[in-house]
């Protein structure tokens, strides 16, 4: 079953803080994840987008990591900051049926001061 | 450039009652997708639609539908709903096939809430 797991759940850091977000998938065949970061009330963003032969990108205080043969990525955020809590949710890209997008049900990351 | 809108912004309706929600896509992309979001299930696919037509399909009964017009604003309603059907509908657009390395740009959502 095509399935995209996040952890932890919810996480609590404190301003200025690195932390990591994991995502695991059993999607197959893989052809790209991308995270994406939704803030409370608003549409999700797209943070990145990486495919099978890309291991690392960034944006900004953002990088995400891709290891294909043990199917997860982590998305690591630096220095946070009090504008980075919000939700982050990894999502999974099948050519199978016709294309479908398989998403994790999010990390529910708060920056406190 | 103009982002991806959403009309209305909050709604609310009774079981039984059908609604239509709204979404004009970004300038120029052809694709828009609809999800559902609740807290239990995170964001779930309704379906997807490129040139007028429906390209792709979610696991939603009947009720829900959808359909895009000439200059790509879409549609969906939900006709007799049910509470369960209490959610935030968000649509995205994209220039095509929203994997493939197209990014999906989201509008804000229609916060239905069904009493």
């Amino acid at each position: 079953k095509n399935q995209v797991e996040q952890s932890p759940q919810s996480l609590i850091i404190l301003e200025g803080k690195n932390c990591t977000l994991q995502c695991n998938y059993t999607v197959s065949p893989f052809s790209n994840l991308r995270w994406y970061k939704q803030d409370t009330g608003r549409g999700p963003v797209s943070l990145t987008i990486m495919t099978f032969s890309e291991n690392t990108k960034s944006n900004g205080r953002y990088t995400a990591t891709l290891d294909a043969d043990t199917k997860q990525s982590s998305l690591h955020i630096t220095a946070s900051q009090l504008s980075d809590s919000a939700s982050y949710i990894c999502v999974v890209y099948t050519r199978n049926q016709g294309g479908k997008l398989i998403f994790g049900q999010g990390t529910e990351l708060s920056v406190k001061p | 450039k103009a982002g991806v809108t959403q009309t209305p912004r909050y709604l609310i309706k009774t079981r039984g009652q059908q609604v239509t929600l709204s979404c004009s896509p970004i300038s120029g992309h052809r694709s828009v997708s609809w999800y559902q979001q609740t807290p239990g299930q995170g964001l779930q696919f309704l379906f997807e639609y490129f040139s007028e037509t429906q390209r792709n399909k979610g696991n939603f009964p009947g009720r829900f539908s959808g359909r895009q017009f000439s200059n790509s604003r879409s549609e969906m309603n939900v006709s007799t709903l049910e509470l369960g059907d209490s959610a935030l509908y968000l649509c995205a657009s994209s220039l095509d096939k929203p994997g493939a390395k197209n990014i999906q740009y989201f509008g804000a959502g229609t916060r239905l809430s069904v009493l």
